[in-house]
């Protein structure tokens, strides 16, 4: 069954550093997206991606998060300056259409120290 | 803006037994998709049913099984048979062509041997 895959699956960073955390949808895959779960909370939308441009973007993704599609396989986040805060897991997601719900990779967790 | 609420924080149940996690959604919209999601200790997201908001009919997928009542906007879904593999974390969600899935906070579900 195709996957959604993420590397690194955990990532430690000093407060200040940038990171960028990597996916790679599914091949045939159009829409991208990005989100979040803070631990012991609830999974929040940060951004979604299609047809090379950001369709939407949550107020959690200020001017620190950027997100790009370099080649036809990766999809990247990247958090310039990262906070204690930034501390969460980080999901990628991508679908063909909405009826089949998303794909899920396994998750990036990032720990800010 | 659309909203899902599920209930019950955490649920135990003896293994082979049936079980009912709740959720309850809020929206003005006709056309959508509801989801329930899996997130097991590895903390990956996988999806294990959907149901479309214009099918009266209820979705099933082997042991799990919703029962969608659009009027009263309630999406619940039934684990039987349960299993020790069905130990996780369960988020009911929600989609719409904004484009974004809306989870509700989860429920933690402990199988019991």
């Amino acid at each position: 069954e195709p996957e959604v895959t993420q590397t690194p699956s955990h990532q430690v960073t000093q407060m200040g550093q940038e990171v960028i955390l990597r996916c790679v949808p599914i091949s045939n895959h159009l829409y991208f997206y990005w989100y979040r779960q803070i631990l012991g909370q609830k999974v929040e939308f940060l951004v979604s991606f299609y047809n090379n441009e950001i369709s939407e973007k949550s107020e959690i993704f200020d001017d620190q998060f950027s997100v790009e599609r370099p080649d036809g396989s990766n999809f990247t986040l990247k958090i310039r300056s990262t906070k204690l805060e930034d501390s969460a897991m980080y999901f990628c997601a991508s679908r063909l259409t909405g009826g089949d719900g998303y794909t899920f990779g396994s998750g990036t967790r990032l720990t800010v120290v | 803006a659309q909203t899902v609420t599920q209930s019950q924080p955490e649920m135990s149940v003896q293994e082979a037994e049936t079980v009912t996690l709740s959720c309850t959604y809020d929206t003005s919209e006709n056309n959508y998709y509801l989801f329930w999601y899996k997130q097991p200790p590895s903390r990956q997201m996988i999806l294990v049913i959907r149901q479309e908001a214009y099918k009266q009919q209820n979705a099933t997928e082997n042991r799990f099984s919703v029962n969608f009542q659009k009027a009263a906007k309630s999406f619940s879904l039934k684990i039987s048979d349960s299993q020790l593999g069905d130990t996780a974390m369960y988020f009911c969600a929600f989609w719409n062509r904004d484009d974004k899935i809306i989870f509700g906070k989860g429920t933690r579900l402990h199988i019991l041997p």
